[in-house]
């Protein structure tokens, strides 16, 4: 594809509902990232994949929190029972390698929780 | 752990004019690259530049360039001749061996007319 892509653009919830954010990195790209950033705040690294193995998950904020890849392709980041201080722009980035390579972002996705 | 630190939330410049954001970090890796992103009201995160810290000439893309002070651990992003579509927040980032990707806070650039 010619970027990346997320989806929904934005995503309104109520508490404790669970949600599915969505990312389609640039096709070929190997390696995949998941970022938050609050408002007005820098990026948070949340989690990578390489391939469909995602070796370290402690960057996740809490067990509510949870991140899959399938076919080395589409991702997707699930927030179970959404809380407050979840609101803020998902962020997913592609790179074709996963050392040492440009990440490319995606525009984000926003959530708001009610 | 690495830190990435950028001192200054706002800055303004005149069209046309010149200005310099800072950056600092913290590593103690040998091997690492280092990143300006740019992000626009809509959101999207572009790469400005990248430096890789093997590199001693400082990296230049168009009218954004670089200086890198590796002993200092300094990163500076310099934008010549400002233009209306400079403005947004910048971020600079620092990615080691590890995969280890950190970001400072961001500095909001506003060009003036």
């Amino acid at each position: 594809g010619a970027g990346v892509s997320q989806s929904p653009s934005n995503k309104v919830t109520e508490k404790g509902k669970d949600v599915e954010l969505r990312c389609d990195p640039i096709s070929g790209h190997t390696a995949l990232y998941w970022y938050r950033q609050s408002l007005g705040q820098g990026l948070e690294f949340l989690i990578y994949f390489q391939g469909n193995s995602a070796p370290d998950k402690s960057g996740l904020p809490s067990d509510r929190f949870s991140a899959e890849r399938t076919g080395g392709s589409v991702s997707t980041l699930t927030i179970q029972r959404t809380q407050q201080e979840d609101s803020a722009v998902y962020l997913c980035a592609s790179s074709r390698f996963l050392s040492q390579e440009t990440q490319y972002f995606g525009p984000g996705t926003r959530l708001l929780v009610l | 752990a690495q830190t990435v630190t950028q001192s200054q939330p706002e800055m303004s410049v005149q069209e046309a004019e010149t200005v310099t954001l800072s950056c600092t970090y913290d590593t103690s890796e040998s091997n690492y690259y280092l990143f300006w992103y740019k992000q626009p009201p809509s959101r999207q995160m572009i790469l400005v530049i990248r430096q890789e810290a093997y590199k001693q000439q400082n990296a230049t893309e168009n009218r954004f360039s670089v200086n890198f002070q590796k002993a200092a651990k300094s990163f500076s992003l310099k934008i010549s001749d400002s233009q209306l579509g400079d403005t947004a927040m910048y971020f600079c980032a620092l990615r080691d061996d590890n995969n280890d990707m950190r970001f400072g806070a961001g500095t909001r650039l506003t060009v003036k007319p």
